[in-house]
């Protein structure tokens, strides 16, 4: 039982370039989101989804898209990476409203 | 919209207790929820309160008052790997809306 697993772990992108972030879990969860983490700004929510082919905007959406066709996988794309993305992203699952569980996150630096 | 207030940072003595207060302006939210995260890791769930009342988990605790908006999480005999922050959230229709953190500094 692996959790939840992101892929990948670092990256470093040229502004422009785009790149997907893959988000898997095993553990048949409803509920994942994605979140960017910032020096003093907490977790923010990008964007989510309450199951298999729906997905719901969250407090920060803009520049980024989101898929989830499999009810394991959750995609984030970058279509045009601008140097504000650079950050921390988390991924998560949960069952329901409670307990999310978080990977590992993917450092993702933009120059 | 939606708020949520925490002190920034809190030093506390190693053994000794600890409380990190959360205040937020929201409503019609399901509950509470507070995660820990060390540096470098991933945020990990610590306790949920979906009703008015204490909740305790072994060494930490948590609390909940809907009428105040405040809730808190209570660390008992602080041990150093306690070092990390700690975040508050309020959990509201289908997503969950994190506070900035606190970050705790535990001395020996």
């Amino acid at each position: 039982n692996a959790g939840v697993t992101q892929t990948p772990k670092f990256r470093v992108l040229k502004t422009g370039q785009s790149m997907t972030l893959l988000c898997a879990q095993d553990m048949n969860h409803e509920y994942m989101y994605w979140y960017r983490q910032d020096p003093g700004m907490g977790l923010r929510l990008i964007h989510y989804s309450v199951g298999e082919g729906t997905t719901a905007k969250g407090e920060v959406p803009d520049g980024y898209n989101v898929s989830r066709l499999k009810k394991q996988n959750f995609l984030l794309g970058l279509e045009s990476a601008a140097p504000s993305q650079t950050s921390v992203y988390f991924c998560a699952s949960s069952y329901g409203r409670d307990e999310q569980y978080f990977g590992p996150g993917t450092r993702l630096t933009v120059t | 919209g939606q708020s949520l207030e925490q002190p920034s940072e809190v030093t506390a003595v190693e053994g000794a207790i600890v409380q990190i207060n959360c205040t937020y302006q929201t409503s019609g939210f399901y509950g509470l929820s507070w995660y820990q995260q060390h540096d470098g890791g991933a945020p990990t769930f610590l306790s949920y309160n979906a009703l008015d009342g204490l909740e305790e988990t072994g060494r930490f605790s948590s609390f909940l008052s809907r009428s105040d908006s405040y809730g808190y999480l209570l660390l008992q005999e602080l041990q150093m790997k306690d070092s990390a922050s700690y975040f508050c959230a309020v959990n509201r229709d289908d997503k969950i809306i994190f506070g900035k953190g606190t970050r705790l500094h535990i001395l020996p």
